[in-house]
């Protein structure tokens, strides 16, 4: 059911941007794309989404090809406490059913 | 705090046994969303209820059932329980009504299962 493709695992020096892939070949027209952390063992938690325009708020940005066929969420100083698995799935914006499926996600290592 | 709460945070049980996790979701949402994960696995969505009835099913087992009550909150049951079944169970809840912009879930912060 996976709807997105994501690398396995990143690193990323303290203080330099974090840019994470993710490929959604097919997402149609009116799916968005939302990104989620988690830390450790903790529930999952949200970070950011959009539909076609690039999106920035205070945790990330979120830069979304022309096509939509792909988009790379950015942490822009990464540091320690950003360490966790990032999923990234599509889906609708509104009514909700469907279901809402998580891939493997990317393992982001923060590296001091 | 998220403000999607489940209970138990714990719970250890022996294998054949039965299980009750419940779910309060965030006031103001409609929608629970039920997940399990498994040791260094990802999220498995097993089943979505939206205001009280069933909109959305994964890969739930027979032996799982799950119902959403009329003040929201959400309780899934597990019954002959497995030794694989040992995992995480988180639930999400959600606005998810049209029109309502960002239908963002809000994760709780999970129900540990062991079964013996």
């Amino acid at each position: 059911d996976a709807k997105t493709t994501q690398p396995p695992s990143m690193d990323c020096a303290e203080g330099r941007a974090a840019n994470l892939p993710c490929n959604h070949s097919t997402i149609s027209g009116n799916e968005y794309v939302y990104w989620y952390r988690q830390i450790h063992s903790q529930g999952p938690q949200y970070i950011i989404h959009g539909l076609k325009n690039n999106e920035t708020n205070e945790m990330a940005s979120l830069i979304i090809t022309e096509d939509r066929k792909s988009s790379t969420l950015i942490l822009p100083h990464a540091t320690l406490r950003d360490t966790a698995v990032y999923y990234c799935i599509v889906r609708l914006n509104s009514g909700g059913y469907q279901k809402v499926t998580f891939g493997t996600g990317t393992k982001l290592q923060v590296i001091p | 705090d998220s403000g999607v709460t489940q209970t138990p945070k714990h719970l250890i049980t022996a294998t054949g046994q039965r299980v009750t996790l419940r779910c309060s979701p965030r006031s103001g949402d409609l929608s629970v969303y039920w997940y399990q994960q498994s040791l260094d696995q990802g999220l498995q969505f097993l089943i979505q209820y939206y205001n009280g009835e069933e909109r959305a099913k994964g890969n739930i087992l027979e032996r799982f059932s799950a119902q959403q009550f009329p003040d929201l909150h959400s309780e899934l049951n597990l019954s002959s329980l497995e030794l694989g079944d040992s995992a995480l169970y988180f639930c999400a809840s959600s606005v998810s009504s049209e029109g309502s912009g960002a239908n963002v879930l809000t994760f709780g912060a999970g129900s540990r299962l062991t079964v013996l």
